[in-house]
């Protein structure tokens, strides 16, 4: 299957800071990316989409000034995570589709960020 | 109600087992369903993709849609405990952009 990679595999940083999140379609172009997060023993939940070269779209009760999403070209995704809190420590999961025509979606390895 | 029902387990088996894993949903406009395969503190891995209902098998996997029920289901092989892992059904309505709605997660232990 398609590998998507994401960097850090881990972080931790103290409350008030920023950190950011990269994830990286490897061998394939992806159009559109998408970001989750999970928290222990709990199923992934999405956070937003992001497409190519324009703005992400944001799911319910996720703050898009907190969480900043750039999809700069058809390999490469960020988040930041401004202002970090200890309540946003968590799982942070990036996937990938591969281009328009495809239907699968790969994840990345995933990036624990933990805030102290 | 939510729009996909997993039950979270944890399901232990012995090395060998035929294990059954399923999922219910409530959106009939679902039209796209996957099994992935998520080890600890890792990334989510697909492992399989169909297409409206019918089976569907790659080696010891075999997925099944029963869109009349709204019932989905994951059989595994000849356990192994490589296998130990959760698993999450997902589901989308239609191709595209639309995102992925995910079940919960099965937590499999295979036992040698």
């Amino acid at each position: 299957g398609a590998v998507v990679s994401q960097h850090p595999s881990r972080v931790i940083c103290k409350s008030g800071t920023s950190v950011k999140i990269e994830c990286r379609s490897l061998d394939f172009q992806a159009t559109t990316m998408f970001w989750y997060r999970q928290f222990p023993k709990q199923s992934l939940m999405l956070m937003a989409t992001s497409n190519e070269g324009s703005k992400a779209t944001y799911e319910q009760g996720v703050e898009k000034d907190k969480f900043l999403i750039n999809h700069a070209s058809l390999t490469l995704s960020t988040l930041t995570v401004t202002s970090a809190h200890p309540e946003d420590s968590s799982f942070y999961i990036c996937s990938a589709k591969l281009g328009l025509a495809g239907d699968e979606q790969y994840f990345g390895p995933g990036t624990r960020l933990t805030v102290t | 109600q939510k729009e996909v029902e997993q039950d979270p387990g944890p399901l232990s088996v012995p090395e060998g087992a035929i294990v059954s894993l399923n999922c219910t949903y409530s959106n009939s406009a679902f039209q796209y369903f996957m099994w992935y395969r998520q080890y600890s503190r890792k990334g989510p891995e697909l492992l399989m993709y169909t297409y409206s209902s019918g089976n569907k098998e790659d080696g010891r996997f075999t997925a099944q849609v029963d869109k009349s029920s709204k019932y989905i289901s994951l059989f595994i092989r000849d356990s192994q405990p490589s296998d130990s892992a959760t698993y999450l059904c997902a589901m989308r309505r239609n191709s595209g952009n639309t995102p992925l709605v995910f079940g919960k997660g099965t937590r499999l232990s295979v036992i040698a």
